[in-house]
């Protein structure tokens, strides 16, 4: 059983496309998060919801929305893309926000051409 | 927000071979985890210490809170340990996000 779960794992697709990825966790935790991965390893909080509540709302471009329908899924939904936006996305969760320890999905390669 | 800092960014070894990687940061944290990205992309949660120190095999971690630091010891390496790895620390007070450091490359030759 995997713990935090992203689909898809690999997305190609067209500048201007929307897309969505879908993250679930089967851990029971209150927090979920979105980190991005750029082309240099860096990795980059942009979104947290806790208890289907957003807590942390980093500097993102309006085109990406966050969506909690319970605490165990957050998905992630990118309008209009663009070629900056390739990069790895990864979907983690911890029972409490930043206080206990936050296990990651295996994130979704976004390739935008 | 709080900085984070790893040393050394590249580090190449021989398997058989001892390594420390550092982690310095610039405030208080209520937490702090060592990551694993393996060569196929997969973030391994390898420590989760936000102070004193902890061992899984050939792997150990210190945190010292109060100075600001963590190390991870890798002790008689392998192949398998090559990769990037990450410290993450969450800052003290109501901040709910792990900050990663830009991590150190790992490469285990044998």
């Amino acid at each position: 059983d995997t713990a935090v779960s992203q689909t898809p794992k690999y997305l190609v697709t067209q500048m201007g496309n929307d897309k969505s990825i879908k993250c679930e966790q089967n851990l029971g935790h209150d927090t979920m998060y979105w980190y991005k991965q750029d082309s240099k390893k860096f990795l980059k909080i942009m979104f947290s919801y806790n208890n289907k509540e957003l807590i942390i709302n980093e500097t993102v471009p309006n085109r990406f929305s966050p969506k909690s329908p319970d605490k165990a899924h957050l998905n992630l939904h990118i309008n209009s893309l663009e070629l900056g936006d390739s990069a790895v996305y990864f979907c983690a969760s911890s029972q409490v926000a930043g206080k206990t320890e936050a296990f990651f999905g295996q994130g979704t390669r976004l390739t935008v051409v | 927000g709080i900085q984070v800092e790893q040393s050394p960014p590249d580090l190449i070894l021989q398997e058989g071979a001892n390594s420390t990687l550092r982690c310095n940061f610039s405030d208080s944290v209520n937490n702090l985890q060592w990551f694993h990205q393996n060569p196929w992309g997969q973030l391994i949660n390898l420590f989760y210490i936000p102070s004193g120190t902890k061992q899984n095999g050939r792997l150990s971690a210190t945190t010292v809170a109060t100075e600001r630091y963590s190390l991870l010891y890798i002790s008689s390496s392998q192949t398998t340990d090559s990769g990037v790895y990450f410290c993450a620390p969450t800052g003290g007070g109501s901040n709910y996000k792990l900050t990663f450091g830009k991590g150190t490359l790992l490469t285990v030759n044998p």
